[in-house]
């Protein structure tokens, strides 16, 4: 089992539709979660972080954390082309304490078709 | 200001060769990593430093060497690379370790 699970994609939605990015992560002493947004050729620039269950929101984006069942979501509101990205999901390991190490899943990648 | 810059943009070199890829950052951040990205993967973590020190080194290869001269730099020292090495190296920050990562726009490195 991997540690970080996404599903790779493409998820392919109309522009303005609701985006809905999951991933589940196996590690329970997790403690941070990280959305990242990568652009084909770019590095990752960070969307969203949350540390404590129940959603965060941003703008067009929300967070969503369930620590019980080890999974965290990014939902995109009005989703737009520009918005057509790999979208990275990144756990801190627990295990490893205060290490600073992020374990990344595989990336979702996100097509928004107008 | 949450800006982390990288040189050089990208980089061809042979596999006898000796180069530096360098990173900086001034927001402060007291711990800083070196990352390598293979296309359609994610990042690899490949050295975290915290307070100037080596903390993590990921079992990476010595012709990968890593310095961190002041809170501020960091560079990843490359010599003897393979055409395997090539990838997109990142360079990120964190005020602290396990604090929130931002990243440079990488180092394209393209081994010969």
């Amino acid at each position: 089992q991997k540690e970080v699970e996404q599903n790779s994609g493409p998820l392919s939605v109309p522009e303005g539709a609701i985006a809905s990015l999951n991933c589940t992560y196996s590690d329970r002493g997790s403690q941070s979660f990280f959305w990242y947004r990568q652009y084909s050729g770019k590095s990752p620039e960070l969307i969203m972080s949350i540390y404590s269950n129940g959603d965060k929101e941003d703008g067009r984006f929300t967070a969503q954390l369930n620590k019980a069942s080890q999974y965290v979501s990014l939902l995109i509101r009005d989703s737009q082309p520009s918005d057509s990205a790999t979208y990275l999901c990144a756990v801190t390991s627990g295990s490893s304490g205060n290490t600073g190490k992020l374990i990344f899943g595989q990336g979702t990648t996100l097509q928004v078709k107008p | 200001d949450t800006e982390v810059t990288q040189t050089p943009k990208h980089l061809v070199m042979g596999m006898t060769n000796k180069k530096s890829l360098k990173c900086e950052q001034h927001m402060g951040h007291r711990a800083m990593y070196w990352y390598k990205q293979k296309a359609k993967k994610p990042p690899e973590l490949m050295f975290v430093y915290s307070y100037e020190k080596l903390s993590i080194n990921e079992s990476v290869p010595s012709r990968f060497s890593p310095e961190c001269p002041n809170s501020s730099l960091l560079n990843l020292h490359l010599h003897a690379l393979q055409p395997e090495d090539s990838a997109l190296y990142l360079c990120a920050s964190s005020l602290q370790r396990a604090d929130t990562q931002y990243f440079g726009p990488g180092t394209r490195l393209t081994v010969l």
